[in-house]
């Protein structure tokens, strides 16, 4: 069965730092990836998303980038953290090339930049 | 993929159904209609989905209108677990799948 793993669950790193959380698919070959953003409060920002190793697809100018180093892993990066990179941050990964599929959510990182 | 339209939010008795609309008047012929909830503090989980005809399964039934520029999900006897928000979300054979604000579905004893 397919499994999704994202760490850490909970982050606090002061503005200026850098950041890398890890995401990674186990059970299923070439999916798509996603990196979604959630504020208090408010709904599910996709950022960035993969189709394919280092196919990277970005939705929003920001301050954070995203990576696909190996087929089930996506990583998200920034140099400079920011007050309002602070949130909640989700992985997904979905079957490439069906018209339907359902998306498969981590239970995501909790980012506090101070 | 077409935009969506759903309230803010929604309040059901325990027990009752509960039923959550969803507008999507831009929706194309090959765009399926999905429904995922999101459970404070945890990722979105997947619901149900359909294309033109109703569907129903062990979480929910889907409800989409004959023109399909609209659609409810109903859950038949709501419980205080299945307070979240509810999203629904259209989307056609690329891979760019977003999300909007959701349903904060409150389920009250």
């Amino acid at each position: 069965s397919q499994t999704i793993h994202q760490w850490p669950a909970t982050l606090v790193q002061p503005v200026g730092s850098p950041l890398s959380l890890e995401c990674t698919v186990e059970g299923t070959s070439n999916p798509n990836l996603y990196w979604y953003r959630q504020a208090a409060g408010r709904g599910l920002q996709l950022l960035f998303y993969s189709v394919g190793i280092g196919q990277i697809s970005s939705e929003v100018p920001q301050n954070l980038s995203a990576s696909r180093p190996q087929d089930r892993q996506f990583i998200l990066s920034s140099k400079k953290l920011l007050l309002s990179d602070s949130g909640f941050y989700l992985c997904a990964w979905s079957v490439f090339g069906v018209l339907y599929t359902e998306a498969f959510f981590g239970q995501g990182t909790r980012l506090t930049v101070v | 993929d077409a935009k969506t339209t759903q309230p803010p939010s929604m309040d059901c008795a325990e027990g009752r159904a509960a039923n959550l609309p969803c507008n999507h008047s831009t929706i194309s012929g090959n765009e399926y209609v999905y429904w995922y909830r999101q459970i404070h503090s945890q990722g979105p989980q997947y619901i149900i989905h359909g294309l033109k005809n109703n569907e129903t399964n062990e979480m929910a039934s889907l409800i989409i209108t004959e023109d399909r520029k609209s659609s409810t999900l109903i859950l038949p006897h709501a419980t205080l677990r299945d307070t979240a928000v509810y999203y629904c979300i259209v989307k056609g054979s690329g891979s760019r799948l977003t999300f909007g604000e959701g349903t904060q579905l409150t389920v009250n004893p």
